[in-house]
């Protein structure tokens, strides 16, 4: 298996702009987690899935934030319109049986100016 | 307030040498404790799980210990090599709540030659 795939591997858009990120978990997990990761805060659970119904979405920091998950190998996570502090590594988990061993992705930078 | 702390913030040793890091936690109740290691631009992969009743786990030159009573854990790396500079990360499930997962902000390990 190819392991959990982010796309793009790096973003940079500019302030105001709609930017969309991509995941597609490990066939076969039926759990998907997004997370957000910058110096000052560590890594911070935005929202996480289960059989594709999205279980807890506390950490999701605004409604400019939304994430989808319509099938079992495809989730997205939306942000509109995007702001300079959403700068961030954005990486997209999956797992069998949550919450035990999380297989994460490349991640996704993203640079908003 | 669910919170884990790691310390030291950074580390650098010396090529062979040995360290521990460590982790305290308030979580709880407590499900489990898993440690992570991130490379630079690179996800999180998962060094060990351990439960409630899991004093100690090994992964080849990684030892994590647990002591749930004083709510505290240790990686301990044993003949450290250059490939094992990284962030270690201390992640704890609680069993209820909104938030299945808290993060420490990890420990910069940096071992020169």
């Amino acid at each position: 298996d190819a392991g959990v795939i982010q796309s793009p591997r790096h973003e940079v858009t500019e302030m105001g702009q709609e930017v969309t990120l991509r995941c597609k978990p490990i066939s076969g997990h039926n759990s998907l987690f997004w997370y957000r990761q910058t110096m000052m805060r560590g890594l911070e659970l935005l929202i996480y899935f289960n059989n594709n119904v999205p279980i807890d979405d506390s950490g999701m920091p605004e409604d400019r934030f939304s994430a989808k998950m319509p099938n079992a190998s495809f989730s997205t996570l939306k942000i509109q319109p995007s702001e300079p502090r959403d700068s961030a590594v954005y990486f997209c988990a999956s797992t069998h049986r949550e919450p035990y061993e999380q297989y994460f992705g490349p991640g996704t930078r993203l640079t908003v100016t | 307030k669910n919170q884990v702390e790691q310390s030291p913030q950074s580390l650098i040793i010396l090529e062979g040498k040995n360290c521990t890091l460590q982790c305290n936690y308030t979580v709880s109740p407590f499900s489990n404790l898993r440690w992570y290691k991130q490379d630079t631009g690179r996800g999180p992969v998962s060094l060990t799980i351990m439960t409630f009743s899991e004093n100690t786990k090994s992964n080849g030159r990684y030892t994590a210990t647990l002591d749930a009573d004083t709510k505290q854990s240790s990686l301990h790396i044993t003949a450290s090599q250059l490939s094992d500079s990284a962030s270690y990360i201390c992640v704890v499930s609680a069993k209820t709540g909104n938030t299945p997962l808290v993060f420490g902000k990890g420990t910069r390990l940096s071992v020169i030659a």
